[in-house]
């Protein structure tokens, strides 16, 4: 049983548009969301974050929403750009971290 | 800055080898992770460590083992490999627990034939 679920496996947007990735959780009892980024032959990095007691927090093109009464969040990038490409998780933290699968975003030039 | 680091990158092993997935950090981090990603699952949780001598089973800890004798070290064992374990392995460190910043090395890629 996923707790943590991003529905869409990939993603492709148009290099200056905007990125909306997607992620549903089940648990309740999470007060912390993340987004990690990550490339290939790397390890993921820490993107941006959000407490449960926020709605939205931004980091200059990053912009994450958080809508409790749905159990849903949301990353925005906007502009997307090239080197935006690569694996984003979602991440809910209880005791320890849950992971939903990934959303692999491709910005096209 | 070296971060966390893990060793070896790549491993193929045979059905019944074993061998131990290395993995230090520099930060004088208190927490230490093992994660585990298989395509399209995202990663799983296999074993945990709150400090030198303390370790905890995570989601998915069948198979392996780990150790903590320092606060720098966290080597993960597998024994006995089956093609199960074929995956990519990721070892993580963070400052605090709770708020899920986590810092991760570049990955084990095992192969278990």
């Amino acid at each position: 049983d996923q707790q943590v679920k991003q529905n869409s496996p990939s993603l492709s947007v148009q290099e200056g548009r905007i990125s909306i990735l997607n992620c549903d959780y089940t648990n309740s009892m999470f007060d912390y969301f993340l987004w990690y980024k990550k490339y290939p032959a790397e390890g993921p990095t820490f993107l941006i974050s959000i407490s449960s007691i926020k709605d939205k927090n931004e980091d200059g093109r990053f912009t994450v929403f958080l809508n409790k009464s749905a159990k849903h969040l949301s990353l925005h990038i906007v502009p997307s750009q090239p080197g935006d490409s690569a694996v984003y998780f979602c991440a809910a933290a209880g005791n320890m971290l849950t992971f939903g699968g990934g959303t692999r975003l491709m910005v096209k030039p | 800055n070296a971060g966390v680091t893990q060793t070896p990158k790549f491993r193929i092993l045979k059905i019944g080898q074993s061998m131990t997935l290395q993995c230090t950090q520099d930060m004088n981090h208190n927490y230490m992770y093992w994660y585990r990603q298989d395509p399209g699952m995202g990663l799983k949780l296999i074993y945990y460590s709150v400090g030198a001598g303390i370790t905890d089973k995570g989601e998915v800890p069948n198979g392996y083992n780990v150790s903590r004798s320092t606060t720098e070290d966290f080597p993960l064992r597998l024994e006995l490999a089956a093609p199960s374990q074929t995956s990519v392995y990721f070892c993580a460190s963070s400052p605090t627990i709770g708020t899920g910043e986590l810092f991760f090395g570049e990955g084990s890629r095992l192969t278990v034939l």
